[in-house]
């Protein structure tokens, strides 16, 4: 069983268009993150989550938004899509706490044409 | 300036070589971590560390907490250890990441 799984794996879609992307951890982790990996590979994070509090990091474009609808799972929505929204969108998940470990999902590739 | 930074940027090694990224950090943190990151895109967590030593199989992942310092080593380097191995800072519930160090290991 896979423990961070993320649908869709790739994701072309135009510009002005709005997308979702679904991750699912069945770890029972309490926390899960949205991370940005863009065209030099460089990882940033978007989001974290827990069933308490939010973070935004805030050079993220109010045009992204996190949905979760339970512990399980946090979805990423973006709508009016850019160009430079084309990157690589990584889930993960860990346990509460600031010393653990976090699981990564495979990553999803958008591309906005 | 990024909060991590990690060197060498690319490195190319010939199978068995000793191998060692570094990586140093600007902010106080709970726990470093390394990750590496195969050809197919996947990330998967190496080491958690928040003092002193890991191993794990060939790979050992050091921490100087004092000097915000961290060692990644590679002993005797296979072809499929070839990936990119980043290094993370976490100062609570986010993490930072360095840019990676794109490891090559030539048969």
């Amino acid at each position: 069983d896979t423990a961070v799984s993320q649908t869709p794996k790739y994701l072309v879609t135009q510009m002005g268009n709005d997308k979702s992307i679904k991750c699912e951890q069945n770890l029972g982790h309490d926390t899960m993150y949205w991370y940005k990996q863009d065209s030099k590979k460089f990882l940033k994070i978007m989001f974290s989550y827990n069933n308490k509090e939010l973070i935004i990091n805030e050079t993220v474009p109010n045009r992204f938004s996190p949905k979760s609808p339970d512990k399980a799972h946090l979805n990423l929505h973006i709508n009016s899509l850019e160009l430079g929204d084309s990157a690589v969108y990584f889930c993960a998940s860990s346990p509460i706490g600031t010393n653990t470990e976090a699981f990564f999902g495979q990553g999803t590739r958008l591309t906005v044409v | 300036k990024n909060e991590v930074e990690q060197s060498p940027q690319n490195l190319t090694a010939q199978e068995g070589e000793f191998i060692t990224i570094n990586c140093s950090y600007s902010v106080g943190i709970s726990a470093l971590h390394w990750l590496q990151q195969h050809p197919g895109g996947g990330i998967v967590s190496l080491f958690m560390l928040s003092s002193g030593k890991k191993k794990h199989g060939r790979l050992i992942a050091t921490i100087n907490i004092q000097e915000k310092h961290s060692s990644l080593h590679i002993t005797a380097s296979h072809p499929r250890d070839s990936a990119v191995y980043i290094c993370a800072v976490s100062p609570g519930n986010q993490f930072y990441f360095g840019t990676g160090t794109s490891l090559t290991v030539i048969p």
